[in-house]
């Protein structure tokens, strides 16, 4: 069965440190991967995809990919209180149903 | 503006009633799907219509039916809502083989039923 696990926290960190989301899958024919933010009563919206081994930096985000240890991570540098939300992780199998697998989420909160 | 709409926002109703869920999306997508979020905030697809055609039908009781006119169009009809069935329900869609743009949701359906 795929799986994706992450903890669902709640993750609290002082605003202006950096967040370290986890994530890990089971199934070793996931090759994309996805992190969501969702705020309390929104919907999720994308923030980052991932297909390679390594690091992929965006803004104030990285995403980081290590496909031997199957897990991936998400960074926040200097978080700010407005990052707190629900972070959901995702992985697809591409080429397959091009239905991605969904973690629980991990909350995060960034306290002033 | 440019977006996944769904209808209504907030659903209150009793148990053995049967209610629909409307959306609609003017991105140009050609695939559209159904997740069930529950309390936990577990994302579960229900179902996925590429082109008005169902690929995925999840594990889902019959009492769900989706309804696909045309390709901007997925509806979700429910007969005989029970208690379990109260979660949030968002519809999305994606570009299929545009992998890395990911979903687009709608703003959810909050289903409550007493």
């Amino acid at each position: 069965q795929k799986e994706v696990e992450q903890n669902s926290g709640p993750l609290s960190v002082p605003e202006g440190a950096i967040a370290s989301l986890n994530c890990t899958y089971s199934d070793r024919g996931s090759q994309s991967f996805f992190w969501y933010r969702q705020y309390s009563g929104k919907s999720p919206e994308l923030i980052m995809f991932i297909y390679s081994n390594g690091d992929k930096e965006d803004g104030r985000f990285t995403a980081q990919l290590n496909k031997a240890s199957q897990y991936v991570s998400l960074l926040i540098r200097d978080s700010q209180p407005s990052d707190s939300a629900t972070y959901l992780c995702a992985a697809l199998i591409t080429g397959g149903s091009y239905i991605p697998t969904f973690g629980r989420g991990t909350s995060l909160i960034v306290h002033p | 503006d440019t977006a996944v709409s769904q209808t209504p926002k907030y659903l209150v109703t009793q148990m053995g009633n049967d209610k629909s869920i409307k959306c609609e999306q003017n991105l140009g997508h050609d695939t559209m799907y159904w997740y069930k979020q529950d309390s936990k905030k577990f994302l579960k697809i229900m179902f996925s219509y590429n082109n008005k055609e169902l690929i995925i039908n999840e594990t889902v009781p019959n009492r769900f039916s989706p309804k696909s006119p045309d390709k901007a169009h997925l509806n979700l009809h429910i007969n005989s809502l029970e208690l379990g069935d109260s979660a949030v329900y968002f519809c999305a869609s994606s570009r299929r083989g545009q992998v890395g743009y990911g979903y687009t949701f709608g703003s959810g359906t909050r289903l409550t039923v007493v």
